[in-house]
């Protein structure tokens, strides 16, 4: 049972280069998410799914997109990397929208962009 | 909108001695109160949660929040601390309806010193 996980550990992106970042969980969880994370901000929800099919936006979705087609793929697309978007990536998971048991998170991507 | 303050950006305390850890949070409803951990270069680990019920909350690793309504806090407590315990601690808040996404406050570097 890996929990949830997350590739690449980290990432140097030029200017203008998109990728995608991986997250699989294999806890049949309904509910996934994705943060970033930057000095002295906490966590900012990017974006999130309540299930397969289904993804809306977080607090910072701007030049990121999602898709959620499987239960446990929440795969973040980065269209044109920006400097402003080096940070560390988290993704999580919870058991369903409720969210009652609290989340899982990955162990991070760190992603810099020159 | 939700939000969380975690006023402090360090907390400082000798092995040993009771810990505090402030946060207190603003949301529309009844909330759902969680804290987590989160070792260097590694994804947050969730401590404890307040759901409904007693106000006094008990998680892991000898750690404990107390709820308070009147003053919309969440303190996170722990009455004799370890080196090992040093990390950083985040609160995080969501409404019990309604849209469910967390947010999360800033975080709190807790060094205990030998």
């Amino acid at each position: 049972n890996a929990g949830v996980t997350q590739t690449p550990k980290f990432q140097v992106l030029k200017t203008g280069q998109s990728m995608t970042l991986q997250c699989a969980q294999d806890m049949n969880h309904e509910y996934m998410s994705w943060y970033r994370q930057d000095p002295g901000m906490g966590l900012r929800l990017i974006h999130y799914s309540v299930g397969a099919g289904i993804t809306d936006q977080g607090e910072v979705p701007n030049g990121y997109n999602v898709s959620r087609s499987t239960t446990e793929d929440f795969p973040l697309r980065l269209l044109s990397a920006a400097p402003s978007q080096t940070s560390v990536y988290f993704c999580a998971t919870q058991q369903s929208a409720e969210g009652r048991l609290g989340q899982y998170f990955g162990p991070g991507t760190r992603l810099t962009v020159t | 909108a939700q939000s969380v303050a975690q006023p402090e950006d360090q907390v400082n305390v000798a092995e040993g001695n009771p810990l505090t850890v402030k946060c207190t949070y603003s949301v529309s409803g009844n909330p759902y109160l969680f804290w987590y951990v989160q070792y260097p270069n590694r994804g947050l680990q969730f401590l404890l949660k307040y759901i409904t019920g007693d106000n006094l909350v008990k998680g892991s690793y000898g750690f404990e929040a107390e709820f308070n309504k009147s003053q919309t806090s969440f303190h996170l407590k722990k009455p004799s601390a370890l080196v090992s315990d040093s990390a950083l601690y985040f609160c995080a808040v969501r409404p019990d309806t309604g849209r469910r996404a967390l947010t999360f406050g800033s975080g709190t570097r807790l060094q205990v010193q030998p």
